[in-house]
């Protein structure tokens, strides 16, 4: 059984779309719950991490945690072409060390 | 700038040839790790470790041996490779963030 299903699995916008990724999991350890991005190519960069439940704006970017029903979403405003990668979500694992379970990711394209 | 250094780029073997990827990280964190990121599975955890020395396995580690020799320095050792290891392999560091080096593509023919 997946521990992090992410969802849609891609997504093709126009520039200046509101973009909104969902990430569903199985389980957590109390750590924060992190969204990377992946540009071809390149490995995954950290983009923005949550902790607690409700929602945390940097930028363009705004996430949302609800730890209950088990879901984190990400919400991108006014997507560029910049914009277009793979998003991986990444739900920290309760085993005891600083391990992550990730998503297969969304994959996202903003066309201009 | 967190810098996380991975080589080679990319390599190509035979079935049962032994292969070392090297990662190099100039963090100065404890913890570093080795993915492997295939399509329709995601980045899995092969081996970790929180310090020199120090080597833990992760998720999925059949087939791969890891050595953690300095703070900085992290391999993977394929003793015998097969045709299902072909993958992208990524190492990061972490203190909390992971750092992601640029992958090694690797094939195994």
């Amino acid at each position: 059984q997946e521990k992090v299903q992410q969802s849609p699995e891609s997504l093709i916008v126009p520039e200046g779309a509101m973009v909104s990724l969902n990430c569903s999991f199985s389980d957590s350890a109390s750590q924060s719950i992190w969204w990377y991005q992946q540009h071809p190519g390149k490995g995954p960069k950290a983009l923005i991490s949550i902790f607690s439940n409700g929602n945390k704006k940097e930028g363009r970017l705004t996430v949302y945690l609800n730890r209950a029903s088990l879901h984190v979403s990400l919400h991108i405003k006014d997507s560029q072409p910049s914009d277009s990668a793979v998003y991986l979500c990444a739900v920290p694992s309760n085993t005891g060390y600083q391990n992550f379970y990730f998503g297969k990711g969304t994959s996202l394209t903003v066309i201009p | 700038e967190a810098a996380v250094t991975q080589s080679p780029r990319n390599k190509v073997t035979v079935t049962g040839g032994n292969v070392t990827l090297s990662c190099r990280q100039t963090n100065s964190h404890n913890y570093m790790y080795w993915y492997r990121q295939d399509t329709g599975h995601g980045l899995r955890l092969i081996h970790y470790s929180y310090g020199a020395g120090n080597l833990q396995i992760g998720d999925v580690p059949d087939g791969y041996k890891a050595t953690r020799t300095t703070q900085e320095d992290f391999f993977l050792l394929l003793e015998l490779a097969s045709p299902s290891q072909t993958s992208l392999y990524f190492c990061a560091s972490s203190q909390g963030t992971l750092y992601f080096g640029s992958g090694t593509r690797l094939t195994v023919l």
